[in-house]
C-alpha cells in the first residue's frame, strides 16, 4: 500500500531564505508526483508535476526533484516570500493503485515571516 | 477558461438531512475523482469514475453515492449525512489519454453536519 510522507510537518523562515521540503513514498513504482500549494481553507493550485521518468522540474522558484529509487522527492524554495506561507502537498499516482488516483502526504505547513 | 467547478462552496446541515454537492469540468475529461480533506489524515479519495456511466469505490466510500450521468458533471450525494462526514471536499479531474495525467482540483466545499 503506497504510503506518503511530508516532513517536516510545519516549517517557519525568515524572508530571503532558500528551503526544502521533503516527500517519502513507500512505494517506487510510481506513475507521477504532483506538489500542490493549499491556502488556508482554499483548494489546491497545481505547482510541478513530475512524470516518473523525469529527474526534476522548475518553474520561477520552485524546483522539485525525484529520486524513485530512493523513494524521495524535494521541492526546493529560492528567496522565500511572505507570499509562499501555505501548507504544501505532494501526492503520487501509481500503477499498483490506479494511475488516476493520488495518494497524498499530510503537508509542509510553511509560514514565512517579513 | 480550464477550470472545475464546485457548489455549494460553504454547507451547513443537520444529520439525516440529504444533500448533494455538485461538481463540474469543462476540460472534456474522462476521468473524476472526489476526495474529503481532515485535519491529520490528509486527502483521501472517496469514489471516482472513468467515464460516463462507470463509478467505483475509492478509500472511503461508506455513507455516499455518486454518479455520472454527464461527462462533465460528478455530483457527490450523500443521503443521510452524519457529523462525521463534516470534512472539506474536493473533486479533481483529468484525461487518462492525455500526459502526463495532471489532474486539476476544484475550490473545495466545506460541509459541516451538526
Amino acid at each position: 500500500k503506497q504510503e506518503v510522507t511530508q516532513i517536516p510537518a510545519a516549517l517557519s523562515v525568515p524572508e530571503g531564505e532558500n528551503l526544502v521540503l521533503n516527500c517519502s513514498f513507500t512505494d517506487s513504482a510510481i506513475y507521477n508526483l504532483q506538489w500542490f500549494r493549499q491556502d488556508p481553507g482554499k483548494g489546491l493550485t497545481s505547482l510541478l508535476l513530475i512524470q516518473s521518468s523525469q529527474r526534476e522540474q522548475t518553474s520561477g522558484r520552485l524546483n522539485a526533484s525525484l529520486d524513485k529509487s530512493s523513494g524521495r522527492s524535494t521541492l526546493y524554495i529560492a528567496a522565500s516570500q511572505p507570499g509562499d506561507s501555505a501548507t504544501y502537498l505532494c501526492a503520487v499516482s501509481s500503477p499498483n493503485t490506479g494511475f488516476q488516483k493520488l495518494v497524498f502526504g499530510t503537508g509542509t505547513r510553511l509560514l514565512v515571516s517579513p | 477558461e480550464a477550470q472545475v467547478t464546485q457548489n455549494p462552496r460553504y454547507l451547513i446541515t443537520v444529520t439525516g438531512k440529504k444533500l448533494t454537492v455538485t461538481c463540474s469540468q469543462n476540460m472534456n475529461h474522462e476521468y473524476m475523482s472526489w476526495y474529503r480533506q481532515d485535519p491529520g489524515l490528509g486527502l483521501r479519495q472517496i469514489y471516482y469514475s472513468m467515464n460516463v456511466e462507470v463509478t467505483d469505490k475509492g478509500d472511503v466510500p461508506e455513507g455516499y453515492k455518486v454518479s455520472r450521468k454527464e461527462k462533465r458533471n460528478f455530483p457527490l450525494i450523500l443521503e443521510s449525512p452524519s457529523p462525521n462526514q463534516t470534512s472539506l471536499y474536493f473533486c479533481a479531474s483529468s484525461s487518462p489519454g492525455r500526459a502526463p495525467y495532471e489532474q486539476y482540483f476544484g475550490p473545495g466545499t466545506r460541509l459541516t453536519v451538526t
